[in-house]
C-alpha cells in the first residue's frame, strides 16, 4: 500500500537550516518527488523536485539516498515568513490515481 | 499574467443538492488538475484532465465528475452532497503531461461547505 509520511510539526529559529523528511515506501525508479509549501487559505506553491541523488535551487536542496524510500527538503537560513505546511507529493508508478500527497509538517519558525 | 483563477471562493450547499466548480488555468496550460482538501489534511487528487481528456482519477465515488472545455478550463460537479464533502477544493494547472511530474501552480481554492 503506497503511504506517504512526515512529521507532524517541526519547530526552528530564524536563520537555521531546517530539513523536513518524508518517507515514501513502494516508490519506483523513475517516481518523482515534489515539496509543496501552503499557508492558509492558500493553494499549494511549487518548491523543488527531483528523483535521485540531490537537487539544489534558489530557496531549497532536496536529498534523495540511494535506496529512494525517503527524502529530505533542506531549507537553508529560515525567517518567520517560512512558517508554513510543508507536502511532499509522490506519483506511485507513474499512475495518476496513486498521486498521494504527504501528511504535511507543520513548520513554526521562531524569532 | 493572471494565476489560476477559481469560482465561486465560497459555497453553502445542502446534503442531497449539486454543486459546480469552476477554474481558469494559466495561460497557456493545458493541464488542470483537482484536489480534495479536507482541514488539517493533505490534498487529495481527484481529477486530472489534459488536452480535454481525462488522464488520470483518484479514488472518489462516481458522484465527482468533472470536463476540460476547448479553452482549457474546467468544471467540477458534485452531485447528491454529503456532509463528509465538506473541503477545500484546489484545482491545479500545468503546461503538460502527468500531473506530479511537472510542476503545478494551485489557485485559492473554492471553500465548500455542506449542511
Amino acid at each position: 500500500l503506497a503511504k506517504t509520511t512526515q512529521p507532524i510539526s517541526m519547530d526552528s529559529y530564524e536563520g537555521q537550516e531546517v530539513n523536513i523528511t518524508c518517507s515514501h515506501n513502494n516508490i519506483a525508479t523513475n517516481d518523482y518527488i515534489t515539496w509543496y509549501q501552503q499557508f492558509p487559505s492558500q493553494g499549494p506553491r511549487f518548491i523543488i523536485q527531483g528523483y535521485k541523488t540531490k537537487v539544489t535551487n534558489e530557496v531549497a536542496s532536496l536529498f534523495i539516498p540511494a535506496d529512494r524510500k525517503s527524502s529530505t527538503l533542506s531549507l537553508p537560513r529560515v525567517s518567520l515568513s517560512d512558517t508554513a505546511v510543508y507536502y511532499c507529493l509522490v506519483v506511485y508508478g507513474g499512475a495518476t490515481n496513486k498521486l498521494i500527497f504527504g501528511t504535511g509538517t507543520l513548520l513554526a519558525v521562531q524569532p | 499574467d493572471a494565476g489560476v483563477t477559481q469560482s465561486p471562493t465560497h459555497l453553502i450547499k445542502t446534503r442531497g443538492q449539486h454543486v459546480t466548480l469552476r477554474c481558469s488555468p494559466i495561460s497557456g496550460h493545458k493541464s488542470v488538475s483537482w484536489y480534495q482538501q479536507v482541514l488539517g489534511q493533505g490534498p487529495q487528487f481527484i481529477f486530472q484532465y489534459y488536452e480535454k481528456e481525462e488522464r488520470g482519477r483518484g479514488n472518489f465515488p462516481d458522484r465527482f465528475s468533472a470536463r476540460q472545455f476547448p479553452n482549457y478550463s474546467s468544471e467540477l460537479n458534485v452531485n447528491a452532497l454529503l456532509l463528509g464533502d465538506s473541503a477545500l477544493y484546489l484545482c491545479a494547472s500545468a503546461t503538460r503531461g502527468l500531473a506530479g511530474y511537472n510542476e503545478q501552480f494551485f489557485g485559492p481554492g473554492t471553500r465548500l461547505t455542506v449542511l
